[in-house]
C-alpha cells in the first residue's frame, strides 16, 4: 500500500483563492520531503525541499511567497499556492524518504491535480 | 545544462518483444544514483529499478534491466517481454552523491507504447 499519500487528489479552485495540498507519510517520520510541478506532457521538476522544523530550501525560480511550504511534523509536509491563477495549473507531486539509503526508501505520493479557473 | 537527457519522446514497440529506453547523464560526482520511474496515466510515480555509481552489476529487476555504461554515462533501461500494460511515461532520474536526502533531477521522459 501507499507510504506517501497526498490530498486533495485533485482540486479545481476559482483564480486568486489559495489551495492547501498535504503530503503525509503513513508509516515512518520523514524529515525531509520534496515538492514537485509537472506540468502536461512534461517532467517533474523540483520546486522546494521541505524540512522538518526549518524553513524549506526553494529552487531556482520558485516563488517562496506564491507557494508556501511547511513541513510542521515528521510526517506531514503541506503546500499552498497561494492566490492561484490559471498558470499555476499542474500536477503537484511529493516526496518522502524514510532515511539515507538507496531507491527503496525514496517514495512518492499520488500527486494532486490542480486546475484555476 | 541538461543534467539526465532522454532522447527518445516516444517509442511504439510490438508486445511481447523487448524494448530499450534510452537515458544518458552527467555530473561531475563520483557518488550517485539513477532510477527509472514508470508513469501511467493516473499520475503515480512507480519505481522500477535503481543503479548505484559503485555498484558493479547492473541492476535487474523482474522484466527490468538497467544497461549501466558508466565511461559513457548512459544509463537504459531494457524491458524485456513487454506487455501492454507497460504502456506509459517513463523518467530516468539521477541523485547526485548516494547519502544524503533523495532530491532527484529527472529527464523528459519517453512515452512507451505497446502494441497488440
Amino acid at each position: 500500500g501507499a507510504v506517501v499519500s497526498q490530498h486533495p487528489s485533485w482540486v479545481i479552485c476559482k483564480s486568486g483563492t489559495s489551495v492547501k495540498i498535504e503530503c503525509r507519510s503513513l508509516d515512518f517520520q520523514a524529515t525531509t520531503m520534496f515538492w514537485y510541478r509537472q506540468f502536461p506532457k512534461q517532467s517533474l521538476m523540483l520546486m522546494a525541499t521541505s524540512n522538518e522544523g526549518s524553513k524549506a530550501t526553494y529552487e531556482q525560480g520558485v516563488e517562496k511567497d506564491k507557494f508556501l511550504i511547511n513541513h510542521a511534523s515528521l510526517t506531514l509536509s503541506t503546500l499552498t499556492v497561494t492566490s492561484a491563477h490559471p498558470e499555476d495549473s499542474s500536477f503537484y507531486i511529493c516526496s518522502a524518504t524514510k532515511g539515507t539509503g538507496r531507491a527503496g526508501e525514496l517514495f512518492f505520493g499520488e500527486g494532486s491535480r490542480l486546475t484555476v479557473l | 545544462a541538461q543534467k539526465i537527457t532522454q532522447t527518445q519522446p516516444g517509442m511504439f514497440v510490438q508486445e511481447k518483444e523487448a524494448v530499450t529506453l534510452d537515458c544518458t547523464y552527467d555530473t561531475s560526482d563520483q557518488s550517485y544514483g539513477l532510477f527509472w520511474y514508470k508513469q501511467p496515466s493516473s499520475g503515480e510515480m512507480i519505481f522500477l529499478i535503481y543503479q548505484g555509481s559503485y555498484d558493479e552489476q547492473n541492476a535487474t529487476e523482474g522484466r527490468y534491466s538497467l544497461n549501466f555504461q558508466k565511461a559513457r554515462k548512459s544509463a537504459n533501461l531494457v524491458i524485456s517481454a513487454s506487455q501492454l500494460g507497460d504502456s506509459a511515461m517513463y523518467f530516468c532520474a539521477m541523485r547526485e552523491g548516494i547519502q544524503g536526502a533523495q532530491k532527484l533531477v529527472f529527464g523528459q521522459g519517453t512515452r512507451l507504447t505497446i502494441n497488440p
